[in-house]
């Protein structure tokens, strides 16, 4: 079974604007973390924003926040005030237990418009 | 501080060959993975190690492929031989440290080796 869901292949968004890319995730772990990478055209992969099973709060890293919401499993990541060089795609991806090992997403991507 | 430093870059090679692709962690990361990105596949882990000791290497495609971690600041990801289907994009990652009180559990990814096999 998928770990990850990222069921956005691709989407676009005009400048300026928000966007919401969704995640959901499956464990039975109760501890587990949640992972948001960039990978733009150049081909680097960009650690975004974690968010720990047991954070109390949602994780939030200057223009990006992940909307945490555990009964749905979902860690959806939220990108304000896009700009054009936010035009990538983006993996999410999760960890379980004490494990350091990740599974990923599909990924989803973003095209913003001037 | 120096991020993950991955070797070459680009390489091209013929089928039959043998392809070793190079990796040195972030200094003080205890933990290094392999991974390998296609296009049909996606981010798929090949193995990682933990104080240079390879915990899982269940995502090792089969015997072509090897890793070795000799040392903390050095890996290794060997193919022999290498063959057309083993073109991707591979990347090693490193993690470790700690996040206050808890373990620090982001990847930082090098750049990617681009692996061509013709």
């Amino acid at each position: 079974a998928q770990k990850i869901t990222q069921t956005q292949p691709g989407m676009f968004v005009q400048e300026k604007e928000a966007v919401t890319l969704d995640c959901t995730y499956d464990t039975s772990d109760p501890s587990y973390g949640l992972f948001w990478y960039k990978q733009p055209s150049s081909g680097e992969m960009i650690f975004l924003i974690y968010q720990g099973s047991y954070d109390q709060q949602n994780a939030t890293e200057g223009r990006y926040s992940l909307n945490f919401q555990k009964a749905r499993k979902s860690a959806n990541l939220v990108i304000s005030a896009s700009q054009l060089g936010d035009s990538a795609m983006y993996f999410c991806a999760m960890r379980e237990g004490g494990d350091y090992k990740l599974s990923f997403g599909a990924g989803t991507t973003v095209t913003v418009r001037a | 501080d120096a991020g993950v430093i991955q070797s070459p870059r680009h390489e091209v090679t013929e089928m039959g060959q043998e392809v070793t692709l190079r990796c040195k962690p972030i200094s003080g990361h205890d933990y290094l993975f392999w991974y390998r990105q296609t296009m049909m596949r996606g981010l798929e882990l090949l193995i990682y190690f933990n104080n240079n000791v390879p915990i899982d290497d269940s995502g090792m495609p089969e015997d072509r492929f090897s890793a070795k971690m000799p040392n903390a600041s050095f890996s290794t990801l060997k193919i022999q031989p290498s063959e057309p289907r083993d073109s991707a994009v591979y990347f090693c990652a490193s993690s470790g440290g700690f996040r206050g009180a808890l373990p620090s559990y982001e990847q930082y990814f090098g750049p990617g080796t681009r692996l061509t096999v013709t």
